[in-house]
């Protein structure tokens, strides 16, 4: 399995004011998406982050709120723009692990636990 | 969308009681994993079970997936073995895109 880590691994914030959170990967990765999990609920896919291309975002997610990053096969950071109160949750990244393909196994980093004021 | 529901939502066990969480799911699944969520928030995998039956220690789990449901078993419940536990299967029409239910918050008291 995959090592993976984020930073900060958790943060307080202002509202207002964004926040950048990394997610790197100890070897190359095809896919990385990143989940939100509010406080006390489940974890919902925020979006794919796609190496070389736009990142593709589900239902409710947009990349004004959440812009993406993903450089390279190992590394994606994560935006969190404009922040209010109701975006304190963890957020966590995932990698599809090698060899490429369709359904393969998941597995998450630490997580990265933000509240704002 | 796929629906997955996950029951019971909570569970108290006495240290050394067995127990067994279900996950429904309302359409055909490509894979399906459980992980355990420790109280800091880290997520652990447990299974990788697109079907059959699968058993790492002291858990098992079966997934049936023509009649959608994965059942995960707790034997001999330990302390740690608390926290919340997910299933996240993979519709068939969303590639690789895990689905996660609303998870059963298990609480082992000593």
């Amino acid at each position: 399995s995959a090592v993976i880590s984020q930073k900060p691994s958790r943060d307080i914030c202002q509202r207002g004011t964004s926040l950048t959170i990394q997610c790197q990967v100890d070897s190359q990765v095809t896919m990385m998406f990143w989940y939100r999990q509010q406080p006390g609920q489940s974890l919902t896919l925020i979006a794919t982050a796609n190496q070389g291309s736009e990142a593709t975002y589900e239902s409710g997610f947009v990349i004004d709120k959440f812009p993406i990053s993903r450089p390279n096969l190992t590394f994606s950071t994560l935006t969190v723009s404009n922040m209010s109160p109701e975006d304190s949750s963890i957020y966590l990244c995932s990698v599809d692990t090698p060899p490429a393909g369709v359904y393969n196994e998941q597995f998450f980093g630490p997580g990265t636990r933000l509240t704002v004021l | 969308g796929i629906q997955v529901e996950q029951s019971p939502p909570d569970l108290i066990l006495q240290e050394g009681a067995n127990s067994t969480l279900r996950c429904n799911f309302s359409d055909s699944v490509n894979n399906l994993q459980w992980f355990h969520q420790n109280p800091w928030g880290q997520l652990i995998n447990l299974f990788y079970i697109p079907s059959g039956t699968k058993q790492n220690g002291r858990l098992s789990a079966t997934t049936v997936a023509t009649e959608r449901y994965s059942l995960l078993y707790i034997s001999s419940s330990q302390t740690t073995d608390s926290g919340v536990y997910f299933c996240a299967p993979t519709p068939k029409a969303a590639g690789n895109k895990l689905t996660f239910g609303g998870g059963t918050r298990v609480l082992v008291k000593p």
